[in-house]
């Protein structure tokens, strides 16, 4: 089992620019979650979607963010514009029903 | 009051010694808890979930649920050096885990 997959693992853009983030969850696992990891906020749950739908988006930032998840193996998240304030790790997490996550290995952003 | 929170650390502790953790949530109608080990710039990592009252052991590892004052607490004995991490507690309710801030252990040889 390769785990969850995300790409790229780092990104640096200028502010402004548009920033997909891409994950590929674990076989079999019906929930998929994006977390954004910053030491000032710790880990925030930024949206979840259970069998490709979204739950709960409520921890997205405002409307720059977007997420989608077309099917059960693929999910982005987009931000558009970005701006230096979006500068984090973004996690992808995948579990089977509502268990322990597993990780992806994380994407870092840099928006300068 | 954070939903989750956890001893600020960091935690030192000498190699052999054992390690606690502890974490206390606000909401009582949450069921499933977890802890994850993170280390530094790495993704967490799953090492324990419980969900009812009492010790859960996993090797080194034991997990303590308190429901009733809303604790949940992680003992890592024999501590290695390889432990030194951030340690995260996590809470699921509503369908969805809360994070705590982590602590920080180190383990000193």
């Amino acid at each position: 089992d390769a785990g969850v997959i995300q790409s790229p693992r780092h990104e640096v853009t200028e502010m402004g620019q548009e920033v997909t983030l891409r994950c590929k969850p674990i076989s079999g696992h019906d929930y998929l979650f994006w977390y954004r990891q910053t030491m000032m906020r710790g880990l925030e749950l930024l949206i979840y979607f259970n069998n490709n739908v979204p739950i709960d988006d409520s921890g997205m930032p405002e409307d720059r963010f977007s997420a989608k998840m077309p099917n059960a193996s693929f999910s982005t998240l987009k931000i558009q514009p970005s701006e230096p304030r979006d500068s984090a790790v973004y996690f992808c997490a995948s579990s089977p029903g509502l268990n322990g996550y597993t990780f992806g290995s994380g994407t870092r952003l840099t928006v300068v | 009051q954070k939903e989750v929170e956890q001893n600020s650390g960091p935690l030192s502790v000498p190699e052999g010694a054992i390690a606690s953790l502890n974490c206390t949530y606000s909401d009582r109608v949450s069921q499933s808890f977890f802890w994850y080990r993170q280390y530094s710039g790495k993704s967490p990592e799953l090492i324990m979930s419980i969900y009812s009252n009492g010790d859960k052991e996993d090797g080194r590892f034991t997990a303590q649920l308190n429901k009733a004052s809303q604790y949940v607490s992680l003992l890592i004995r024999d501590s290695q050096p390889s432990d030194s991490a951030t340690y995260l507690c996590a809470v699921i309710n509503a369908g969805k885990s809360t994070f705590g801030d982590g602590t920080t252990l180190t383990v000193k040889p």
